[in-house]
Parts: C-alpha cells; structure tokens; sequence
C-alpha cells in the first residue's frame, strides 16, 4: 500500500509570493491534516480535512488556506509568504476524522522564503 | 499553552542501553497517545501509540508506560540501537468521538545511542 505523497519536495520562493502544496493520502484514507514544523515551535496544527469540508482548523493568519478534492487529495496555499513560513509542511492521511485516529505522515514538502 | 511537555531535550545511550522519554498532558480529555520517530529529511514515522484503559504496550523493543492519575507517559527503548538514532516525538488527541482530530505534539527528543 502506497504512503502519504507530498510535492514538490522542496521549494524555493521569494517574500510576498505564493505557494501550493499537495498531498495524496493513503488509498482509502479520507481525512488530511497538515502540520507546519520549525526548529523554534516544533509542530504545530494548521487545519484538517475530511469530505472536502475543513474541519478543525489550527491558530494560523487567514493566510494559509487548504482544500480537499472528491478523491480526498488536499492542497494547502499560503499566500503573501514571509520569511517566518519557511518550515516543513506535513501532510497526515487517516482513515477517518475525529479524536483518536492513527496518523500517517508523508515526507513533507520544505518550503525556504527568501 | 504547550498541551504536551516533554523531556529530555536530548538524550545520549551507549548501544544495549534503555532510552527513556518523558511527557505529561494537561488535558484529561485527551484519549488517544502516540509516539512518532523522525529522522533527518524524513516525515514522522508512526512507532507505537497507547489508549488510557491500559497501563502499558509493548512492540518488540518499544515500550510505553502510561500513569493516567499523574497524567504522564513514557516511552522506553530497551536495547538501544545506533540506528535507534532520531527524534521522538510524543503526540496526545482528543477523544474517540470528537470531531476536533487533531495531535498535540510534545517539542520533540534527539536520541542519540553511541556504538
């Protein structure tokens, strides 16, 4: 069984652009979490994703959004970057939403603003 | 408000040794407690995860201990190995039947284990 899929992996982007990044869950997995790591705040909760709908969202500007297709892909966009979100964004696949839920982690996109 | 702390920082174990993680939850709620291995480049790796209605569980090397009245669990690595060598981090969720899916990370322990 194919694991969690994230691209590209790295990603180089200049302060005020905007980037997208996606991830393909387990097969059969229907919810998406992402999570942004960084050496100074570890890993912190952006917003999850179950039946295309956001269901829980974590405390992050409006600027970074997500969404979730029929076939339980998501993309996360954040947009005017700055040079704090140079992190590695996680992607997390299981197989149902709500407390108590294994999570599978892809290998992460790492995204350096300049 | 950090939901999960955890310690050491850093942990440094002579091969064949036990590596022993700590961390404490503030929120009685929470009902569901993994560990994750992460190594450098690498996403986290789900290792080994317990439920409050048992006070241990073990997986071949891999032991978590859980204290429900201290609020406080560990993970013991017993004869540790170099390629033991990673991050571990402990995670915390909300309970069986709440829609809030969600992991509270512990800020993480670099395992080193010396040959």
């Amino acid at each position: 069984k194919a694991g969690v899929t994230q691209t590209p992996r790295y990603l180089i982007k200049t302060r005020g652009q905007q980037v997208t990044l996606s991830c393909s869950p387990i097969s059969g997995h229907r919810s998406v979490s992402w999570y942004q790591q960084t050496p100074g705040q570890g890993l912190q909760f952006l917003f999850e994703y179950f039946s295309e709908t956001q269901r829980n969202k974590g405390n992050f500007p409006g600027r970074f959004s997500g969404r979730q297709f029929s076939n339980s892909r998501s993309e996360m966009n954040v947009s005017t970057l700055e040079l704090g979100d140079s992190a590695l964004y996680l992607c997390a696949s299981s197989p149902a939403t709500g407390g108590g839920t294994e999570a599978f982690f892809g290998q992460g996109t790492r995204l350096t603003v300049v | 408000q950090q939901q999960v702390k955890q310690s050491p920082q850093s942990l440094i174990v002579q091969k064949g040794g036990i590596s022993i993680i700590n961390c404490a939850y503030e929120n009685t709620a929470f009902d569901y407690f993994p560990w994750y291995q992460q190594f450098p480049g690498k996403g986290p790796a789900l290792l080994i995860a317990i439920r409050p209605d048992v006070s241990e569980k073990k997986e071949g090397r891999f032991t978590i201990s859980f204290n429900k009245s201290a609020k406080q669990f560990s993970l013991h690595i017993m004869d540790s190995q170099p390629g033991d060598s990673a991050t571990y981090f402990c995670a915390a969720s909300s309970p069986r039947g709440s829609t809030l899916g969600r992991l509270y990370f512990g800020r993480g322990t670099q395992l080193t284990v010396w040959p």
